[in-house]
């Protein structure tokens, strides 16, 4: 099955800075998703991006498909914003849907 | 409000203990789907059922049960087979079944943290 691969595994930021997260697969992707899981444990969908890019306030994300790697922006961070970011998708032969998922990204913002 | 839920929040098991983790949704949605995740790693697949009375296993299926008598419910039964059950159970669910080139999303519910005694 497809691979995927997150870095950096850690990232601690200050308040305010700016942060790139990236998600590399091994195969061409389908229906690829960005999560956010908070400190609790839930996670929340925050992007459908399969190509192109797309916003959402501080967030951004943009995938290039025919390169395999898709991009997390995040702007002006806020405390908020601390849990762990997985990217996940369903690649070249998936059917339903079936994710695959990163190891995540683990962001801590500090004041 | 609309939703997935998942209960209990914590359960402790004994050794050679089957428990059960409930997840039902109201949601409408067709397909749901149950993943394993232990510290510090990624989601894995269990199980998931695209529709009501069919489901099937995910890639981590050994030790574990599932059925899908009704829509909006996919329980999970941990059964003393899986000798490793420590870890947090995340339910999901989508729209649809999904097909290559779905644009589903997945919705999730807040988790239930096992732990083995």
């Amino acid at each position: 099955g497809i691979q995927v691969e997150q870095s950096p595994p850690d990232l601690i930021l200050q308040e305010g800075a700016n942060s790139t997260l990236r998600c590399n697969f091994s195969d061409s992707v389908n229906n690829l998703q960005w999560f956010h899981q908070n400190p609790w444990g839930q996670l929340i969908n925050l992007f459908y991006i399969p190509s192109g890019t797309k916003q959402n306030g501080r967030l951004s994300a943009t995938t290039v498909a025919t390169e395999r790697y898709s991009l997390l922006y995040i702007s002006s961070s806020q405390t908020t914003d601390s849990g762990v970011y997985f990217c996940a998708s369903l690649g070249p032969t998936g059917t339903a849907s079936k994710l695959t998922f990163g190891t995540g990204t683990r962001l801590q913002v500090t004041l | 409000d609309g939703g997935i839920t998942q209960s209990p929040k914590y359960l402790f098991r004994k050794e050679g203990q089957n428990v059960t983790l409930s997840c039902e949704q109201n949601l409408n949605h067709d397909a749901m789907y149950w993943y394993r995740q232990d510290p510090g790693q990624g989601l894995r697949l269990i199980y998931y059922s695209q529709i009501v009375n069919d489901f099937q296993k995910g890639d981590i299926a050994e030790g574990y049960s599932v059925s899908r008598e009704k829509k909006e419910s996919f329980p999970l039964t941990v059964t003393s087979a899986q000798k490793n059950p420590t870890a947090f159970y995340l339910c999901a669910s989508t729209l649809t079944g999904g097909w290559r080139g779905s644009t589903d999303t997945q919705y999730f519910g807040p988790g239930t943290r096992l732990t083995v005694l």
